[in-house]
């Protein structure tokens, strides 16, 4: 079946712009995760969604970013007042929460901020 | 959050064993062991993971020590394919967000 997909797969803005950031997750996963990644790094925890809540959003670096998931299925990522150290990888994973929570990553958004 | 360590970089043969350790002294009884890999331009992939005892499926094998504290990650027969970062992550029973450290980047050569 398909996997995760996330649109668009480069953005490129300047300094002090607002992008949004999708995700598609698997068919009939409750849970959602964002990451994002720096070049050399391993990716790092922003946000998890069970169903349409945010049941953490500790990672989230500031309140410029935000995300929702309305209706339990797809999921936007929204950066408010972009700056040039949110250029990154957004990587978004999907799990049924069942058994051994296995988290299926989608190919990720590279993100630069000019 | 129990914490990983791996060797920054790791080579192997083609078509030959590899094993890719794992140290996590810190780890609490509850703590799944999960590994992925992280192919160039990818996502990460998820390849196993375990509890307590030795895991095998189609990808690799999971050696688990016998007091927990590390693990190793065996490519049976590494190809070409097999060339990318490896990541060894804690998860705590229960709960849900993955804690990467910065992994272990695996060269095949041919």
């Amino acid at each position: 079946g398909a996997g995760v997909s996330q649109t668009p797969s480069n953005k490129v803005t300047e300094k002090g712009k607002y992008v949004e950031l999708r995700c598609d997750p698997i068919s009939g996963h409750t849970a959602l995760y964002w990451y994002r990644q720096s070049l050399g790094q391993g990716p790092e925890f922003l946000i998890y969604f069970q169903g349409t809540g945010a049941a953490d959003d500790s990672g989230l670096p500031n309140d410029r970013f935000f995300a929702v998931r309305p209706e339990g299925s797809v999921s936007t990522l929204k950066i408010q007042r972009t700056e040039r150290g949110d250029s990154a990888v957004y990587l978004c994973a999907s799990s049924s929460r069942t058994g051994s929570d296995t988290q299926y990553f989608g190919p990720g958004t590279r993100l630069t901020v000019l | 959050d129990a914490k990983t360590t791996q060797p920054n970089s790791m080579e192997s043969n083609e078509e030959e064993p590899v094993h890719l350790p794992c140290n996590h002294s810190t780890i609490s009884g509850t703590d799944y062991i999960h590994w992925y890999r992280q192919l160039p331009s990818q996502g990460p992939e998820y390849v196993i993971h375990g509890l307590t005892s030795n895991v095998n499926n189609r990808m690799a094998s999971l050696a688990i020590a016998e007091d927990r504290k590390s693990s190793t990650l065996i490519l049976h027969r590494a190809t070409l394919r097999d060339a990318a970062v490896y990541y060894c992550i804690l998860r705590a029973s229960g709960t849900y967000k993955y804690i990467f450290g910065t992994g272990t980047r695996l060269k095949v050569l041919a």
